[in-house]
């Protein structure tokens, strides 16, 4: 399977804490994208960090790339009870013609 | 701009039954993807269409199918339904086919009785 892989599974931390979430990938990517998804909802584009970046900020978000070791990190900084959600890394192979590839995602959730 | 749209939010089906989903992209965006989201399999890719042609198909079987009207909606039907098709199914557009960011609808959360 193509299919990316997070990590952990599953994360719990108090407000005001970091969370640091992984994602792995088996093949040569054109971009790496994280998304969030409340309960039951549809998903929310983050960021997106193409295979030429190292690292890329937005707001309380950091996402860093590292194309040697296929692998990706999204760290919230100073977390907050509205962080509490489920986090996908989908990659984009570089393979041209084909689709996002979601991984099964990490659950977030952080306690006030 | 509006959001992407999808229609209906719920939906309840028997076993054998077909059912049709649509979805309305964000103005503009030409590109049109589907997925079904279960708790065992997560985020598995359905299809993508652009400018009314199928680019991509997933690896599901031929009950799934879709298509793309000239003003960029897109439906996605399912016939002779099984209980293991209950999922949310998600559309999600973009303004290309690759390295931009996808816009997801709320999802139609389809049960199969």
């Amino acid at each position: 399977s193509q299919q990316g892989e997070e990590d952990p599974q599953a994360l719990s931390i108090q407000e005001g804490e970091n969370a640091t979430m992984n994602c792995s990938y088996k093949t040569s990517i054109n971009n790496l994208q994280w998304y969030r998804q409340n309960s039951g909802r549809g998903l929310v584009h983050l960021i997106l960090i193409r295979s030429n970046e190292r690292e890329k900020h937005s707001g309380r978000l950091r996402v860093t790339l590292d194309t040697s070791k296929k692998s990706s990190s999204l760290l919230i900084t100073a977390s907050r009870a509205a962080d509490t959600a489920s986090y996908f890394c989908a990659n984009e192979i570089n393979s041209g013609n084909t689709p996002l590839v979601f991984g099964k995602g990490t659950r977030l959730s952080v306690i006030a | 701009k509006a959001g992407v749209t999808q229609t209906p939010r719920y939906l309840i089906k028997t076993r054998g039954q077909q059912v049709t989903l649509s979805c309305s992209p964000i103005s503009g965006h030409r590109s049109v993807s589907w997925y079904q989201q279960t708790p065992g399999q997560g985020l598995q890719f359905l299809f993508e269409y652009f400018s009314e042609t199928q680019r991509n198909k997933g690896n599901f079987p031929g009950r799934f199918s879709g298509r793309q009207f000239s003003n960029s909606r897109s439906e996605m039907n399912v016939s002779t339904l099984e209980l293991g098709d209950s999922a949310l199914y998600l559309c999600a557009s973009s303004s290309w086919t690759s390295g931009v960011e996808q816009f997801f609808g709320p999802g139609t959360r389809l049960t199969v009785l």
